[in-house]
């Protein structure tokens, strides 16, 4: 079965700063990614996908991530943090079988300090 | 445009008693999805309905848990005798293509 995990809890940056969240994938076959947002008492929002096509996806919000297939990392980055970015972020992959499904990682906690 | 609406933000109930969250998918969206986010489980997919198809139950954790689908719209989370496990937030999504729309969730507290 397919998974993706985001071996990180928390991740504190300050303002300013690059920001990377860190996800990674196990499946077989070429891999459909997610990344979501989730701000407080919010549901998730979209911020980017990889399906096929150039390594380097671009999204919302300035948000950034490359697909890499020899390390199966699918990191979520920003070149400068805003408070504002403080939120949960979820990394998902489709399921291969069910493709309606998606597999969510636990979730990240990002704290950007002023 | 309007988003995924879901009703009550917010239910708090009696162990026992039984429960119907509502969820309003994205008009022309054909899928719409529930899922479940705990402390501790992250989140799990619950149920799927795409048009007129028979619907994916096979993430609901009990038989106290149903949904349905009405007219290919609206949809209802209903579950019976709640248990104090079954406190969470409730998020619905709809879709119709790759990308899911998250509604804003209900939180249930079963005390």
């Amino acid at each position: 079965a397919q998974s993706v995990a985001q071996p990180e809890d928390q991740v504190n940056v300050a303002e300013g700063n690059p920001l990377t969240v860190k996800c990674t994938y196990s499946v077989s076959g070429n891999p459909y990614l997610f990344w979501y947002v989730q701000y407080p008492n919010r549901g998730l929002q979209f911020l980017l996908k990889y399906i096929t096509g150039d390594n380097l996806v671009k999204g919302s919000y300035g948000f950034e991530a490359e697909f890499n297939k020899s390390q199966t990392s699918f990191h979520l980055k920003k070149p400068s943090a805003l408070v504002s970015d403080s939120a949960l972020y979820f990394c998902a992959v489709r399921d291969m079988v069910d493709d309606y499904k998606l597999s969510f990682g636990a979730g990240t906690t990002v704290t950007v300090r002023a | 445009g309007a988003g995924v609406s879901q009703s009550p933000s917010n239910k708090v109930t009696e162990k026992g008693k039984d429960v119907e969250l509502r969820c309003d998918p994205i008009s022309g969206h054909t899928a719409l999805y529930w899922y479940r986010q705990s402390l501790g489980q992250g989140l799990e997919f619950l149920i799927y309905f795409q048009g007129n198809s028979a619907p994916d139950k096979s993430g609901l954790p009990s038989d106290r848990f149903s949904a349905e689908r009405t007219g290919g719209s609206v949809s209802t989370l209903t579950i019976q005798r709640t248990q104090q496990e079954d406190s969470a937030v409730y998020l619905c999504a709809s879709s119709y293509s790759s990308e899911q729309f998250f509604g804003p969730g209900t939180r249930l507290t079963v005390l």
